[in-house]
């Protein structure tokens, strides 16, 4: 059965402290892995797709890699804007066209 | 450019009931998939349509049905409505792409369904 980890559940940083959040995987065939940003009451944005091992796309203060395993979501001298949930989703190809969710990070950013 | 709109956004039911969600996908998209999203958990895949058909079908009862009309907007239908259907429910809209590519989701703000 597919699945999808992240961690932590929770993440609490001083506005200017790097970290970063994981999401590990155990589907076979992946054809995406996804990072989305979700604020309360509202539906999720797309951050970045990733496609094969060694990928890495970079938005902003956000940087997003994948290895065979997992993907790392780093975030660097991150803002109170920054204070989201961040969710991982990936597609393989047993999954056809469905897109399987983690249950996110919930980030907060501290002034 | 419009992008997903989901209706109503928020409403209230009783144990029972029965209730219907509405979405109108981003303009050129062709493909609309049904999440449900409880408080603090990620979205639960429902089900996907495409070309007016269920397409693929999450771990959800035969309670939960949709519906895709010819201008590409769904709808998503609860029936017996349980307290534990209390969520948020969201639409994706996406372009139907071939089978060894990956498909965005573009998400509507979700509409609020509270079981009493």
């Amino acid at each position: 059965e597919d699945q999808v980890t992240q961690s932590p559940e929770a993440l609490r940083l001083q506005e200017g402290e790097s970290s970063s959040l994981n999401c590990s995987y155990t589907v076979s065939g992946l054809r995406g892995l996804f990072w989305y940003r979700q604020d309360p009451g509202k539906g999720p944005e797309f951050l970045f797709t990733l496609y094969s091992a060694g990928e890495e796309k970079e938005k902003e203060r956000l940087k997003a890699t994948l290895t065979k395993k997992e993907s790392f979501l780093h975030i660097t001298a991150p803002k109170p804007e920054d204070s989201a949930t961040y969710l991982c989703a990936v597609q393989y190809s047993g999954g056809y066209q469905k897109v399987t969710f983690g249950t996110g990070t919930k980030l907060q950013v501290i002034p | 450019d419009a992008g997903v709109t989901q209706s109503p956004t928020h409403l209230i039911k009783t144990r029972g009931q029965q209730v219907t969600l509405r979405c109108s996908p981003k303009s050129g998209h062709d493909t609309v998939s049904w999440y449900q999203q409880a408080l603090g958990q990620g979205p639960q895949f429902i089900f996907q349509y495409y070309e007016e058909e269920e397409r693929q079908r999450g771990n959800f009862p035969d309670r939960f049905s949709g519906h895709q009309f010819p201008n590409y907007s769904s709808e998503l239908n609860v029936n017996a409505l349980l307290l534990g259907d209390s969520a948020l429910y969201l639409c994706a809209s996406s372009l139907f792409g071939p089978s060894s590519g990956a498909n965005v989701l573009t998400f509507g703000a979700g509409s609020r369904l509270t079981v009493l």
